[in-house]
């Protein structure tokens, strides 16, 4: 089983609807990193949470980290196009310098 | 403005052949990554490099040997492939431990 859980698995979404995806663990995150993936490509950094309750934006995405540091959040707003493709979740446990990953979110819009 | 460039971008090789698979960073990273992907499986860290001069085994080493030759490269080496080592690898690099790791673009590998 995954130590990261991400949800859903996968996700079609009608172009302009918000959408949400999730990022669970059940040991607290040092670190949490969200990622995109378009076909066939390489890993795009999104952003990074570091403390409780933390958030960031980035034109219509926004990350969220829980105040207890075990799940985090990514929502889309007014999605788009261009937002398609596999969502990825990382995340710290320890000082180690490895991550450990999620599954990913296959998004999909839909004209 | 390269970042993490991994060569080939593809490759066909018969069951137990060799090849190196290539990665250099022109970030001044300390930490290099070497992952495979499979569908359904995610990310699985082969093996990794904390620093120049060093190397440890991730989640899945098997069938699998690196090299940290400096600060910027880091190789893969694949001494008799097998199919089940058909994948997407990726490198990445990363500066310090709280922050991102880069990615490069991934080879598609596949073995006959």
């Amino acid at each position: 089983s995954q130590e990261l859980e991400q949800s859903p698995q996968s996700l079609i979404v009608q172009e302009g609807k918000n959408l949400t995806i999730n990022c669970t663990s059940s040991k607290t995150l040092y670190g949490l990193y969200w990622y995109k993936q378009k076909y066939g490509e390489g890993l795009i950094f999104l952003m990074m949470l570091q403390k409780g309750g933390e958030e960031k934006s980035h034109e219509k995405i926004t990350a969220k980290l829980d105040e207890k540091k075990q799940q985090s959040s990514l929502h889309i707003t007014a999605s788009q196009p261009s937002h398609a493709g596999t969502y990825l979740c990382g995340a710290d446990r320890s000082s180690n310098y490895q991550l450990i990953w999620g599954a990913g979110t296959k998004l999909i819009i839909k004209p | 403005n390269a970042g993490v460039t991994q060569t080939p971008k593809f490759q066909v090789l018969k069951t137990g052949q060799s090849m190196t698979l290539q990665c250099a960073q022109d970030m001044n990273h300390n930490s290099m990554y070497w992952y495979r992907q499979d569908p359904g499986m995610g990310l699985r860290l082969i093996y990794y490099s904390a620093s120049e001069g060093t190397t440890d085994k991730g989640e899945v080493p098997n069938g699998y040997n690196v090299s940290r030759l400096n600060k910027r490269e880091f190789s893969l080496r694949l001494e008799s492939a097998a199919p089940s080592q058909t994948s997407v690898y990726f490198c990445a690099s990363r500066g310090q431990n709280n922050q991102p790791q880069h990615f490069g673009d991934g080879t598609r590998l596949s073995i006959l």
